[in-house]
C-alpha cells in the first residue's frame, strides 16, 4: 500500500505570492505521478501527468517537478491569483496498478 | 457538451433502499472508474472497468454492483443503503493504460445521503 502525503495540508497566501507544495510518495515499484486541480463545487481537473527523474511540466503560471529516487514532486504557482484557490491533488500510480490518492493541498488566495 | 457525466447529482434515500447512480463518458475512453471521496475527503477507487472488462475490485462490500453495458457507459447499484455508505461518488475515465500515464477526467460527482 503506498502512503501518499502532502504538505501543507492549507495555505493562506496573497493574491500576487508565489507558493509551492509538496507531495511525497515510496519511491519504489514508481510508474508515475499525477497532479490534479479540484475547485469547490468542481470535479477534479488533471494538471500533469510525470514519468522520468527529474521531469518538469509547465502549465501557465503553475509547474511540478519530480523526483522519483527521492519519492517527492513539488507543485510551484508564481504570482498566485484568487482564481487559483483550490485543493492541489497529486496522485502516485505505483505497482498496484491504479492511481494513489493524497488527501490534498487546499490553498486560499486573497485578492 | 460533458465529457464525463453522472446522474442525479443529489440523491437522498432511507436505509435499506436499493439506488443507482449512473455514468457516461463521450471521450471514447477505454477505462471507467468509480470513486468515492471518504469522510476524510480522500478519494478511494472502488472499481475500474477497461472495455466493459472489470479490472480493478477493491474492498467494497458486495452490495456494490458496478455494471458496464459498453464501455461509454459505468453504472453503480447499491443493494440494502447504509447510512455509512453517504458520501460523494465520482465516476471517470481515461485512455487505456488504466491511469498510468493517462490523466482522468471525473464526471461532478453524487452526493449520496442516507438517512
Amino acid at each position: 500500500i503506498l502512503n501518499v502525503e502532502q504538505s501543507p495540508q492549507s495555505l493562506h497566501v496573497q493574491e500576487g505570492d508565489s507558493t509551492n507544495f509538496t507531495c511525497s510518495f515510496p519511491s519504489s515499484n514508481f510508474y508515475a505521478l499525477h497532479w490534479y486541480r479540484w475547485e469547490t463545487a468542481k470535479s477534479p481537473e488533471a494538471l500533469f501527468v510525470m514519468t522520468l527523474n527529474g521531469d518538469e511540466k509547465k502549465k501557465g503560471q503553475i509547474s511540478a517537478t519530480l523526483n522519483t529516487k527521492e519519492g517527492y514532486s513539488y507543485l510551484y504557482i508564481k504570482g498566485s491569483q484568487p482564481e487559483d484557490s483550490a485543493t492541489y491533488l497529486c496522485a502516485p500510480f505505483g505497482s498496484a496498478g491504479k492511481l494513489i490518492f493524497g488527501q490534498g493541498t487546499t490553498l486560499q488566495v486573497k485578492p | 457538451d460533458t465529457a464525463v457525466s453522472q446522474t442525479p447529482k443529489y440523491l437522498v434515500t432511507q436505509m435499506g433502499n436499493d439506488k443507482s447512480i449512473k455514468c457516461e463518458q463521450n471521450l471514447g475512453h477505454d477505462t471507467m472508474y468509480w470513486y468515492k471521496q471518504d469522510s476524510k475527503k480522500f478519494l478511494k477507487i472502488m472499481f475500474s472497468y477497461n472495455n466493459k472488462e472489470l479490472i480493478i475490485n477493491e474492498t467494497v462490500p458486495n452490495r456494490f454492483s458496478p455494471k458496464s453495458p459498453d464501455k461509454a457507459h459505468l453504472n453503480l447499484h447499491i443493494n440494502s443503503l447504509e447510512l455509512g455508505d453517504s458520501a460523494v461518488y465520482f465516476c471517470a475515465s481515461s485512455d487505456a493504460g488504466g491511469g498510468r500515464i493517462s490523466p482522468l477526467h471525473f464526471g461532478n460527482g453524487t452526493r449520496l445521503t442516507v438517512t
